[in-house]
């Protein structure tokens, strides 16, 4: 079965320190990878994604996420952080010919100052 | 990219009467979903709303209970019908601009609609 895994519910990075948010998936196929911020009480907002190519991805708020095929993640990164991120961040993954997206659980995400 | 508009942003309500949500965006999509979302949890599809033939519904949700329309490209309504509490959650407009197959595409979501049932 397909599916995605963030393996922390909350996360706290200090001010400008880097940041990690984990996500690892299991897919048949070659897995299409993204991910979604979602900051109080709004919708979930569109932050990054890889299709093929080049496996590090630039994305929105200087974000940036790693592919790698043989650990099967792709983990959001910034290297300074923000109080602004502190917001819920989704990993999701869709695969095949199939449109839906497999969603993970969501990580909270705390940046203290 | 998609802008999306839902109505209403949030409501309170009482058990056993039902609510409409709108779902409206900015340009003809292909595909259209509802979810829901627990807060600070993931999200759930509810159904595919399809443009002029009846809504795809996921495991363990009903058409009685939600009934969806998609009247054309670039509109849908989600009612939750005869409401108790356990349907106070976030209900969420999401779309696909364009939909060839292979996956990359990027889905993009409305603000949500925060429902209260008492």
């Amino acid at each position: 079965a397909q599916s995605v895994a963030q393996p922390e519910d909350q996360v706290n990075v200090a001010e400008g320190n880097p940041l990690t948010v984990k996500c690892t998936y299991s897919v048949s196929g070659n897995p299409y990878l993204f991910w979604y911020v979602q900051y109080p009480n709004r919708g979930l907002q569109f932050l990054l994604k890889y299709i093929t190519g080049d496996n590090l991805v630039k994305g929105s708020y200087g974000f940036e996420a790693e592919f790698n095929k043989s650990q099967t993640s792709f983990h959001l990164k910034k290297p300074s952080a923000l109080v602004s991120d502190s917001a819920l961040y989704f990993c999701a993954v869709r695969a095949g010919s199939n449109y839906q997206l497999i969603w993970g659980a969501g990580t909270k995400l705390i940046i203290k100052p | 990219s998609a802008v999306i508009s839902q109505k209403p942003s949030r409501d309170i309500c009482q058990r056993g009467t039902s609510l409409t949500i709108q779902c409206q965006v900015d340009s003809q999509v292909t595909m259209m979903f509802w979810y829901r979302q627990q807060p600070g949890q993931s999200l759930t599809l509810i159904a595919t709303a399809n443009q002029g033939s009846e809504a795809t519904y996921e495991s363990g949700f009903v058409i009685d209970k939600f009934p969806i329309s998609r009247p054309n490209l670039t509109f849908s309504t989600l009612t939750v019908s005869n409401m108790s509490p356990e349907d106070s959650s976030i209900y969420l407009c999401s779309v696909l601009p364009y939909w060839v197959a292979g996956g990359g595409e990027t889905q993009y979501f409305g603000p949500g609609t925060r429902l209260l049932v008492l």
